[in-house]
């Protein structure tokens, strides 16, 4: 168990609409990464944010924004969803805002199936 | 171009038996370091190892370790006595500081353990 948690672990929902995925970084860590794992893409990087403030952003969608709360805890919001979407998304943690030893922990996932 | 190389997308290895899964990068920042994650099928993303560019010796993280080939730019992960837990799938990673340190991911290699 990383200490990282995310919620729903799995999600079906349909074309057209808005989903809200949740994580709880690991206790003491100041970053929030989103990543989106699809079967032919790979892992993905989304955004990131630390300490509250969007730190980096990767392949994020314009149908996609994130925020990071006061608390730490991070969503992502998925709206006007498309099949493509379905993937599985991960949330991971890290003590730090970067640097080369800043190990990111990963929550066990989101799975959302767009149907 | 292709930053992280994972050259074998499948391997079967005898339980017991010593497992080298392939890993090369390409950067030209002095400065790096390379990670290797597990994801069992269970779809979590479990870190295993770290190894930094200035690292004089190479990682090991008990039946774990990494064959840090820098003049080759290679990092292979070694896991010695394998079992059957170890079947999963296998993600070498960079993070340099000219990419932000944002973790750069390899397609990875797909390991299953024969009883």
């Amino acid at each position: 168990d990383s200490g990282v948690t995310q919620t729903p672990k799995h999600l079906i929902t349909a074309t057209g609409q808005r989903v809200t995925l949740r994580c709880s970084p690991r206790s003491g860590d100041l970053s929030v990464y989103w990543y989106q794992q699809s079967l032919d893409q790979g892992l993905q990087f989304l955004i990131h944010y630390y300490n509250g403030e969007e730190r980096a952003k990767g392949n994020i969608l314009e149908r996609f924004s994130a925020q990071q709360f006061p608390d730490l805890h991070s969503e992502l919001n998925l709206s006007s969803l498309e099949l493509g979407d379905s993937a599985l998304y991960f949330c991971a943690s890290s003590a730090r805002g970067g640097g080369l030893t800043d190990t990111q922990y990963f929550g066990p996932g989101t799975r959302l199936t767009v149907l | 171009a292709q930053k992280i190389t994972q050259t074998q997308p499948g391997m079967f290895v005898q339980e017991k038996e010593a497992v080298t899964l392939d890993c090369t990068y390409d950067t030209s920042d002095p400065s790096y370091g390379l990670f290797w994650y597990k994801q069992p099928s269970s779809g979590e993303m479990i870190f295993l190892i770290y190894q930094g560019s200035y690292d004089q010796q190479n990682a090991t993280e008990g039946r774990y370790s990494l064959n840090f080939q820098k003049a080759r730019k290679s990092a292979n992960l070694v896991i010695s006595a394998s079992q059957l837990g170890d079947s999963a799938m296998y993600f070498c990673a960079m993070r340099e500081e000219r990419s932000n340190y944002q973790l750069i991911w390899g397609a990875g290699t797909k390991l299953i353990i024969k009883p």
